[in-house]
């Protein structure tokens, strides 16, 4: 089944760009990439989700090689309040169930 | 909004009690799951329904059963509470994927943390 791996930990600048990458190389053909944000104490938190082009929203941008088999989230101007764990996420063998991995716990320094 | 409650935010249990976990959608999903958090090992699937009074184990059921009577809300109890079970516990919804091709997103409630003692 497809599985993600991500860095355990990153440090990012506050008011500066946060990448953080996945590798996700056992993704089938027409399966999604999520990803979600977990804040200390809440329960996780959509942020985006993308196929083969690259995504933009309000909160991030989405950016997935071509061969599909990694993918980094950017956080284009982070702030303290994206301190936080962030799960790249894909469909166990495309059914109900999510693998969320253990995260990268992304801190943003003032 | 699509909202999802647990019944505690925080908990306290002794060794053996029956320890019963709710949680609520308002949003008319036919999925739900419960999920547990530990420190470096990340969110791991306890079960799942994909409709009333239906249930899949997940990778970590042993200890625990769920019991979905009503779309809306899914209940994870533990038996008989022991202190390897004193974790984040955190429900979520979504609706039926429909698909590999189709996105699909869960919707997660805020946690109960249960310490059992």
């Amino acid at each position: 089944d497809a599985k993600t791996t991500q860095p355990p930990s990153m440090d990012c600048a506050e008011g500066r760009a946060a990448n953080l990458p996945c590798n996700h190389s056992t993704i089938s053909g027409n399966e999604y990439v999520y990803w979600y944000r977990q804040i200390h104490s809440q329960g996780p938190q959509y942020i985006i989700h993308g196929l083969k082009n690259n995504e933009t929203n309000e909160m991030a941008s989405l950016i997935i090689t071509e061969d599909r088999k990694s993918s980094t989230l950017i956080l284009p101007h982070a702030t303290l309040r994206d301190t936080a764990v962030y799960y790249c996420i894909v469909r166990v063998d495309g059914g109900n169930q999510f693998y969320f991995g253990t995260g990268t716990s992304l801190t943003v320094i003032p | 909004d699509v909202k999802v409650t647990q019944s505690s935010r925080y908990l306290v249990k002794r060794t053996g009690e029956k320890v019963f976990l709710e949680c609520v959608q308002d949003m008319d999903h036919e999925n739900m799951f419960w999920y547990r958090q530990d420190p470096g090992l990340g969110l791991r699937l306890i079960y799942f329904s994909y409709d009333v009074k239906m249930k899949e184990k997940g990778d970590i059921p042993e200890g625990y059963s769920v019991s979905r009577e009503k779309k809306e809300r899914f209940s994870l109890i533990l038996e008989s509470a022991s202190t390897n079970q004193t974790s984040m516990y955190l429900c979520a919804s979504s609706l039926w994927p429909g698909g590999t091709s189709v996105p699909y997103e869960q919707y997660f409630g805020p946690g109960t943390r249960l310490t059992v003692t």
